[in-house]
């Protein structure tokens, strides 16, 4: 059973679209997070919900839009696409609120290349 | 400024060798420093440290933080091929879910 999910694997689209990236986790982790990694392999952190309540929102434009039907689901929502927004997307979770001392699992990734 | 550095950026190994991967951290509110393995796809979980001079080890790989340098190192003895990787360091921190990663050393392994 897949752990951390994400969908879809790989996703090509033209400047301009709007596009969703869907995750679901069934570890029953109270927390999600979604991950930019660029080309340069670089992972750095977008947002986090720790059931269904934002709890990290870093420096990304506001194009990107996280959304949080349940603690089990972190789906991201990215507007107007850039070239820039070309990068590997990672959903994680981890369990509970206490930060500092949680093991992140991760999804396998979403590539998302802008044309 | 970064608040976690690795070193080095890359690392070209024989098989049979023996590597030292570096991690250094920013220590304002931090509380536990982890260690990733990434091949292909997902980075999946090496170790977790969280106390000083305590080692992890899982087989090859071994692993301990030192709280008054402010870092840590992952040891790879007897590398494999199946060794190549990106290991990535992942500093947790108190609070607002302070997690940042490190830029990785690319590890490869060559026969």
């Amino acid at each position: 059973d897949t752990a951390v999910s994400q969908t879809p694997k790989y996703l090509v689209t033209q400047m301009g679209n709007d596009k969703s990236i869907k995750c679901e986790q069934n570890l029953g982790h109270d927390t999600m997070y979604w991950y930019k990694q660029d080309s340069k392999k670089f992972l750095k952190i977008m947002f986090s919900y720790n059931n269904k309540e934002l709890i990290i929102n870093e420096t990304v434009p506001n194009r990107f839009s996280p959304k949080s039907p349940d603690k089990a689901h972190l789906n991201l929502h990215i507007n107007s696409l850039e070239l820039g927004d070309s990068a590997v997307y990672f959903c994680a979770s981890s369990q509970g609120r206490v930060s500092g001392a949680n093991v992140l699992t991760f999804g396998a990734g979403s590539r998302l290349t802008v044309l | 400024e970064d608040k976690v550095v690795q070193s080095p950026l890359s690392l070209v190994v024989h098989e049979g060798d023996t590597v030292t991967l570096n991690c250094s951290y920013e220590v304002t509110n931090f509380r536990s420093l982890l260690w990733y393995k990434q091949e292909k796809k997902a980075p999946t979980f090496l170790f977790m440290l969280t106390s000083s001079g305590i080692e992890k080890k899982s087989g090859r790989l071994s692993s301990i933080l030192d709280k008054k340098e402010l870092s840590s190192i992952l040891n790879i003895t007897a590398t494999q091929t199946g060794d190549s990787a990106i290991y990535l360091c992942l500093r947790s921190g108190a609070g607002s879910y302070q997690l940042t990663f490190g830029k990785g050393t690319k590890l490869s392994v060559i026969p």
